[in-house]
């Protein structure tokens, strides 16, 4: 199974800053297929970026992907107060699907 | 619009079953790879499997081998996931997602619709 390892745990930022978030794969992720998602309290995961670059549907510009092999990049060009959430980052490259344990982006 | 609308919260005793249900609208049942997902208490995400609506084939993670069965109504479009032998550690919100096609067709394994998800909470 492919570990994925997310840093930082917290991010603590301001709005209108950059928001720069990692997954590290324990082995290399086929295809780069590499997907991240939102989530807010309560509610269900958002799919943002996969392959490792594309956006999601209705998903803003200022959300981008990019990465290969095992390390792969979240970056928020200039954060709005509804960003403020946790990230997952999920590997779909082998049947075993797996997920990072989340970075938390927080109001500085 | 595509609806996946999730059965209610259960409350089990260890060593009991689940039986989950998914029923989804608003769009081919039987074109979508249907997985499922869970979120313990302010933890992380944890796929658990996948059914393939089509042909009832399932697929899933190591971790729940022997313990989870998933099956489908293709006549209701409603899928469902069953545990058994909970324990405390089940506790959980489990998520029915489906499955993403690219824009060349290609079917990929991530997730662009939920449901709200089902609590599930084991406790003697």
């Amino acid at each position: 199974e492919i570990v994925l390892t997310q840093s930082p745990g917290t991010l603590s930022l301001s709005p209108g800053e950059r928001a720069t978030l990692s997954c590290r794969a324990s082995q290399s992720v086929s295809s780069s297929y590499l997907a991240w998602y939102q989530q807010k309290p309560g509610q269900a995961p958002r799919l943002l970026i996969y392959g490792p670059s594309s956006r999601a549907s209705g998903i803003p510009d200022r959300f981008s992907g990019s990465g290969s092999g095992t390390d792969f990049t979240l970056t928020i060009s200039r954060l709005e107060p509804e960003d403020f959430a946790v990230y997952y980052c999920q590997q779909y490259g082998s049947s075993q699907l797996t997920f990072g344990g989340g970075t938390r982006v927080e109001i500085k | 619009q595509v609806q996946l609308v999730q059965s209610g919260a259960e409350v089990k005793k260890p060593g009991a079953s689940v039986k989950l249900s998914c029923k989804t609208s608003g769009y081919s049942f039987i074109n979508y790879y249907m997985y499922w997902v869970r979120q313990a208490p302010g933890q992380g995400l944890e796929w658990m499997g996948v059914i393939d609506p089509r042909g009832g084939s399932t697929s899933f993670a190591q971790k729940f081998q022997g313990r989870v069965t998933m099956t489908r109504d293709t006549s209701t479009r409603t899928v469902y996931m069953e545990l058994s032998s909970l324990r405390s550690e089940d506790t959980a919100v489990y998520y029915c997602a489906r499955g993403v096609y690219d824009s060349s067709g290609y079917y990929l394994d991530i997730f662009d619709m939920w449901g709200l998800g089902t609590l599930v909470t084991v406790s003697s």
